[in-house]
């Protein structure tokens, strides 16, 4: 199975900075015939179920704030909040799609300063 | 819009099944995949298996190989998962969500989850 791991477990940052989660795949999730990197972030926040945010690593899902970007390939990603804003507050997992069973990273919990 | 809704809550006890449904709603069922996915209080994301209903065949975690059954209803756009043989353990929020398929001459591959339900709590308790 292919582990993901993030850091940091959680971070507070001030209102209006920027908020960087780590994601580290144990296996390259790039595709060579696409070159497409098989990895996505998702949102939770309390009470609600799972929001996709990302995909391809990089794609920002329809709807999703500019203040969000994927970046990364192979096995080293990020997910960049460029802004913080109030309503950011949640855990944030990486997934990988490359092949079942599919896997999240262990989340990172995004706390306001 | 896609809408994915569950089954409500259940309170089982420990050796009995749980039968979760999943209505799907607001886009063509059959051309998606769905996957079971459950998070135990306080803790992250488990994927449990999934189908693509049009496909028929339902792919499982080695984890749950041989107590997960998942399912789905074309006529009715529903997808279902029964989870056997429960213990404490099982207590969980289970989501199911719609799965991105896209068809390789008669492959069908699956890609990330767009749509989630709303979830619903299994409590295994004596």
């Amino acid at each position: 199975d292919v582990v993901m791991t993030q850091s940091p477990d959680s971070l507070a940052v001030s209102l209006g900075e920027r908020a960087t989660i780590n994601c580290k795949s144990s296996q390259s999730l790039l595709y060579s015939s696409n070159n497409k990197s098989y990895l996505a972030w998702y949102q939770q926040k309390p009470g609600q179920p799972p929001k996709l945010l990302i995909y391809w690593a990089s794609t920002r899902e329809s709807g999703v704030p500019d203040r969000f970007s994927g970046s990364g390939s192979g096995t080293d990603f990020t997910l960049t909040i460029s802004s913080l804003q109030a309503e950011d507050v949640a855990v944030y997992y990486c997934q990988q799609y490359y092949n079942t069973p599919f896997t999240f990273g262990p989340g990172t919990k995004v706390d306001i300063k | 819009q896609v809408q994915l809704v569950q089954s409500g809550a259940e309170v089982k006890k420990p050796g009995s099944s749980v039968k979760v449904s999943c209505k799907a709603s607001g886009g063509t069922f059959s051309s998606y995949g769905i996957s079971w996915v459950r998070q135990a209080p306080g803790q992250g994301l488990e994927w449990m298996g999934g189908i693509i209903p049009i496909f028929g065949t339902a792919n499982y975690a080695q984890k749950f190989q041989g107590r997960v059954t998942i399912t789905a209803d074309e006529s009715t756009s529903t997808a279902y998962m029964e989870l056997s043989s429960l213990r404490s353990e099982d207590t969980a929020v289970y989501y199911c969500t719609r799965v991105v398929v896209l068809w390789f001459g008669e492959t069908p591959v699956e890609y990330y989850f767009d749509y989630w339900g709303q979830g619903t709590l299994v409590t295994v308790s004596s």
